[in-house]
């Protein structure tokens, strides 16, 4: 299986704060990156797929960069609804596998 | 607007199977790739498996001999069967589609509120 590692695992940061997020693979995965958001008590909602490519509706403070195997996720300016946790996933290969998520606290 | 509900027991008894059914909504079942993916308390997710309209399956390895994943398009819902559960599959189980980027499948754009489901001794 390809071991997908984030860091760091939790982060803590302010309104109007830019952040980077991290994701490696344990082997490449092309640019068959994927990144979610998930709030407490709710299912993840895709942010980025492809690594690059940001999904309809989500704003776009949001970006993805990365290939091979190392990937960010930026927060270009936080909002108070984007604390929240973020999971990589890779779409490369079966099983498709997560990190192990990055929680954003204020 | 497309919509998955998870339905089936909130607590199972160990050494039985756990079934859960996903009702697909505003969408063909026909199309896609359809999943479910966990989430223990606290933790990760984990990928269990996908099926295709075709009845195609996909497992993780981890899980195989215990998954089994079934489809029926005619009533637009896909179902998740885990056998011989113990407390390490208490979770909340999610149902989502994965659909075909560039080639490759799985990336999960429509998921399921999820539903925990409890291991009991």
């Amino acid at each position: 299986d390809i071991q997908m590692t984030q860091s760091p695992s939790s982060l803590s940061a302010s309104v109007g704060d830019r952040v980077t997020i991290t994701c490696r693979a344990s082997q490449s995965i092309s640019s068959s990156l994927n990144w979610y958001q998930q709030k407490p008590g709710k299912a993840p909602n895709l942010l980025i797929f492809a690594a690059s490519s940001l999904q309809s509706g989500v704003p776009s403070r949001f970006s993805g960069s990365g290939s091979g195997t190392t990937f960010t996720l930026t927060i270009s300016s936080l909002q108070p609804e984007d604390f929240a946790t973020y999971h990589c996933q890779q779409s490369y290969i079966s099983p498709r596998t997560f990190g192990q998520g990055t929680k954003l606290e204020i | 607007q497309v919509q998955l509900q998870e339905s089936g027991p909130g607590l199972v008894k160990a050494s039985e199977t756990l079934s859960l059914t996903c009702t697909v909504s505003s969408d063909s079942i026909s199309n896609y790739h359809w999943n479910w993916i966990r989430q223990p308390p606290g933790k990760g997710l984990e990928w269990i498996g996908h099926i295709n309209n075709s009845g195609n399956t996909d497992y993780n390895p981890s899980l195989k001999s215990r998954v089994t994943i079934s489809i029926d398009t005619s009533k637009n819902q896909f179902s998740l069967k885990l056998s011989s559960v113990t407390a390490a599959d208490t979770a909340v189980y999610y149902c989502a589609r994965a659909v075909t980027i560039f080639g490759v499948v799985g990336v999960f754009d429509y998921w399921g509120q999820g539903t925990l489901v409890t291991v009991s001794s």
